[in-house]
């Protein structure tokens, strides 16, 4: 069965340290993967995408990914987190010849101490 | 200039009503989308539409419908509303089937 998970519910880092979620997915067919972040009461503003090519990617906000093919993951990274990182974000994956359908983990929600 | 627009933002209503979200984007996509999250913040598809054809619908109740008068909209209707409805429900629309997409504002559903 097709399915994405985030291990981590909840994160809190201090200002200024570096960040890791952790994305891993299940999928039969090719994915292409995606880092979303969900401000409170806001839509889900895209951070990267990765369909083919360079593994690493770069996104917004001063974001990067790696995909992994042998480990399955897609793990978000920052080196510095600022307080205005605080939010949810998301890791959702798509693969072709399925109607455009993503599957979304379950969300991390990060907590940024001053 | 908001890409995915949704109207309205926020909408309490009662059990029974019938209601409708209305989804427009102004991208020139072809392909659109809705989800579903729920008060656990887990998002789900619920239906994908491409060239307003329904390409996807996710074991979705029939009581809801969406329906897609061109190719930059599309509108949710939802007949006699439950109590697990509640939920906000996000439009998205992409370039194609297998393309990035691009999510609106959400509509707060709260059905009392």
């Amino acid at each position: 069965a097709q399915s994405v998970t985030q291990p981590d519910i909840h994160i809190t880092v201090s200002e200024g340290a570096s960040l890791e979620l952790r994305c891993n997915y299940s999928y039969g067919a090719t994915p292409y993967l995606f880092w979303y972040v969900q401000s409170p009461g806001q839509g889900l503003q895209l951070l990267l995408k990765y369909f083919s090519g360079d593994t690493l990617v770069q996104g917004i906000k001063g974001f990067e990914a790696e995909f992994k093919r042998s480990q399955s993951s897609f793990n978000l990274r920052k080196p510095s987190v600022h307080w205005s990182d605080a939010a949810e974000y998301f890791c959702a994956v798509g693969a072709y010849n399925q109607g455009g359908k993503l599957i979304f983990g379950q969300g991390t929600e990060l907590s940024v101490k001053p | 200039d908001t890409a995915v627009s949704q109207t309205p933002k926020y909408l309490v209503t009662q059990m029974g009503n019938d209601k409708s979200i209305k989804c427009e984007q102004n991208l020139g996509h072809d392909t659109m989308y809705w989800y579903k999250q729920d008060s656990k913040k887990f998002l789900k598809i619920m239906f994908s539409y491409n060239n307003k054809e329904l390409i996807i619908n996710e074991t979705v109740p029939n009581r809801f419908s969406p329906k897609s008068p061109d190719k930059a909209h599309l509108n949710l209707h939802i007949n006699s509303l439950e109590l697990g409805d509640s939920a906000v429900y996000f439009c998205a629309s992409s370039q194609s089937l297998t393309e990035t997409q691009y999510f609106g504002p959400g509509t707060r559903l709260l059905v009392l």
